[in-house]
């Protein structure tokens, strides 16, 4: 049981190029989150599901995207990467129980430079 | 906004209780009081939550006052292992965008030998 787990472990990209980070969990979990790290801060919603095919928008979200077409995967790109978006990217995952949701599973985080 | 709030640092001694403090005083009636943890550079670890009584679990003890402003994470026997950034979290238990998490800067414990 890998838990939640994050591909790659570090990027550098440069302004302008594209990529995709890709988080995978093996708890069969309904929820699933993007958050971005930078340094000294508390880690700050991008965009989350609450299902398969399913999306929506958290605190940060612009300059990024998600999909989520199966329910283990939650993918976040960057269309045209930015100095801006040099970060840390956390993907966590959740159990829920009816109209309830439960404590988040994170991964081990993607290192992404920008220059 | 987070809303809570944490010391920014506190420092412990290896072997000793560790009480990390956190007020949350305009809590509301269906919210939990969420521990995280971020030990450096990995992932945040969930540690353990509450809604208004006492909570123990092998990782730690959580106090709540009897109004619910404020709280205690206590690691009982605190390691250099330990050492990390605790964050105190306040949410309801329902999902969707209610019950995200969000993030304050947190308390940077220092277990020192």
């Amino acid at each position: 049981n890998a838990g939640v787990t994050q591909t790659p472990k570090f990027r550098v990209l440069k302004t302008g190029q594209s990529m995709t980070l890709l988080c995978a969990q093996d708890m069969n979990h309904e929820y699933m989150y993007w958050y971005r790290q930078d340094p000294g801060m508390g880690l700050r919603l991008i965009h989350y599901s609450v299902g398969e095919g399913t999306t929506a928008k958290g605190e940060v979200p612009d300059g990024y995207n998600v999909s989520r077409l199966k329910k283990q995967n939650f993918l976040l790109g960057l269309e045209s990467a930015a100095p801006s978006q040099t970060s840390v990217y956390f993907c966590a995952s959740s159990y829920v129980q009816g109209a309830y949701s439960y404590e988040q599973y994170f991964g081990p985080g993607t290192r992404l430079t920008v220059t | 906004d987070a809303k809570t709030t944490q010391p920014p640092s506190m420092d412990c001694a290896e072997g000793r209780a560790a009480n990390l403090p956190c007020n949350h005083s305009t809590i509301s009636g269906n919210e939990y009081v969420y521990w995280y943890r971020q030990i450096h550079s990995q992932g945040p670890q969930y540690i353990i939550h509450g809604l208004k009584n006492n909570e123990t679990n092998e990782m730690a003890s959580l106090i709540i006052t009897e109004d619910r402003k404020s709280s205690t994470l206590i690691l009982p026997h605190a390691t250099l292992r330990d050492t990390a950034v605790y964050y105190c979290i306040v949410r309801p238990p329902y999902g969707g965008s209610q019950g995200n998490l969000i993030f304050g800067k947190g308390t940077k414990l220092s277990v020192k030998p």
